[in-house]
């Protein structure tokens, strides 16, 4: 049972727009900001959103993030078949001095 | 720019310590606005934070975990590792490494760069 709760399927048709929530307490996405990573099949999580709504270098702006009190959400528009992937969020936990991941939503696209 | 990489044994018996280290590249280990951490992922599941280290040794372990781990800093080797005691079938996973950045409020933040993963399989 992770900390943070994500759904863990959701798809979409290419060019759609499609977005993955996040929620969590008062003491991580509460407090805190929210990042989010993207793990492609086979190959290491990558980050794709950093504090709440920043793209490192090279992330396209297709995808956006924001968060609204406890809850989080990943939006990827125009999606696209390299899109399909596994997405996590995370946040530092105040109450368990850690850091806390979501479960994780695999994004098929169909 | 950085580099992050995870080396050590990829089959452990049951009740032994894992350990791992892994090797940073192409910055220093002992920037002031970094954490290092470890991240693991068990077959076909999610991702589950180990802990984190500064340089000076500081340390946040995951609480359901920390009776078992002990993460070290080696910064004239520009390294740092962990080892997980006690090992059963249940820590068969990915483990990661990570640079992690620490926020102006003391808190850990983003983790990036990782490593590729290393799979550690516990198995007599």
């Amino acid at each position: 049972q992770s900390v943070l709760t994500q759904p863990p399927s959701a798809s979409g048709t290419p060019g759609q727009r499609v977005t993955i929530s996040c929620s969590g307490s008062s003491s991580n996405i509460g407090s805190n900001t929210v990042n989010w990573y993207q793990q492609l099949p086979g190959t290491a999580p990558k980050l794709l959103i950093y504090s709440n709504n920043q793209r490192p270098s090279g992330v396209p702006d297709r995808f956006s993030g924001s968060k609204s009190g406890t809850s989080a959400s990943l939006a990827i528009s125009g999606l696209q078949s390299e899109d399909e992937a596994d997405y996590y969020c995370a946040a530092w936990d105040d109450s368990l001095a850690g850091e806390v991941f979501g479960g994780g939503t695999k994004l098929t696209v169909l | 720019q950085l580099q992050l990489q995870e080396s050590g044994p990829g089959l452990v018996k049951p009740s032994e310590t894992l350990s791992l280290t892994c090797t940073v590249s192409g910055g220093s280990i002992s920037s002031s606005s970094y954490y290092w951490g470890w991240i693991r992922q068990p077959p076909g599941k999610g991702l589950e934070w180990i802990g984190s280290i500064y340089y000076s040794g500081s340390t946040y372990y995951n609480p359901s975990l920390k009776s078992r781990v002990t993460i070290s800093v080696d910064t004239s080797k520009n390294q740092f590792s962990l080892k997980l005691s006690s090992v059963t079938a249940a820590d068969t996973a990915v483990y990661y490494c990570a640079s992690v950045y620490s926020s102006p409020r003391g808190v850990l933040d983003w983790f990036d760069p990782w490593g590729q993963g290393t799979l550690v399989t516990v198995s007599s």
